[in-house]
């Protein structure tokens, strides 16, 4: 079945360095792909859409600047999450909508502790 | 805005039916779906319904939609400790592809 890859799966960075998280669409091509944010026990919230070649859409509340999103490929979009501090650690999910199957493929997660 | 609730936590015995319930306030929910997240992992989809659909039986799995009240449910036959984990349910509208997703239950799987 379709896979969504996530790298690193986890990430130790001190406060005030930028951490780039990958998500990778490993047998589909995914024009439209989702970045969510899950803080421990709570849900995940979405914070942006990355569509393929254009710029990102942005959920309310959710600092453009602070969390970069670039989706340069099919399969390919990056979060970089710049000038991190403590309350940036978090749980990040991303999904990729396999527009075939209209179905949406969820990563395996990457785990950011900001010290 | 869209809200979707679920209850905490949910605690079974080996072997009993474990039922998860979901409530949300967007009428134009199209898709409903349930996700399983394990400790330190992703989400896996378990199954999802048509809001033009009542049931969806899937082996140990059936979801039930009241689409007049806005209630999901999701109930897991004879139970097992490997079914311990986080459920979350979620909706999507017809013409998006934002997921809103619940707040999860805890399912808690007692030998």
């Amino acid at each position: 079945g379709a896979v969504v890859s996530q790298h690193p799966s986890w990430v130790i960075c001190k406060s005030g360095t930028s951490v780039k998280i990958e998500c990778r669409s490993l047998d589909f091509q995914a024009t439209t792909m989702f970045w969510y944010r899950q803080f421990p026990k709570q849900s995940l919230m979405l914070m942006a859409t990355s569509n393929e070649g254009s710029k990102a859409t942005y959920e309310q509340g959710v600092e453009k600047d602070k969390f970069l999103i670039n989706h340069a490929s099919l399969t390919l979009s990056t979060l970089t999450v710049t000038s991190a501090h403590p309350e940036d650690s978090s749980f990040y999910i991303c999904s990729a909508r396999d527009h075939r199957a209209d179905t949406q493929y969820f990563g395996p997660g990457t785990r950011l502790t900001v010290l | 805005g869209e809200d979707v609730e679920q209850s905490l936590f949910l605690s079974v015995r080996e072997g009993d039916s474990s039922v998860i319930n979901c409530t949300y306030t967007d009428s134009s929910s199209t898709y409903l779906y349930w996700y399983k997240q394990e400790p330190g992992a992703g989400l896996q989809l378990l199954t999802y319904i048509f809001s033009n659909m009542d049931m969806k039986q899937d082996q140990r799995l059936t979801v039930l939609l009241n689409k007049k009240d806005k209630h999901l449910s999701l109930r897991i036959a004879d139970t097992q400790t490997g079914d311990s984990a986080i459920y979350f349910c979620a909706e999507r509208s017809s013409g998006t592809y934002k997921y809103i997703f619940g707040t999860g239950t805890r399912l808690k799987v007692l030998a």
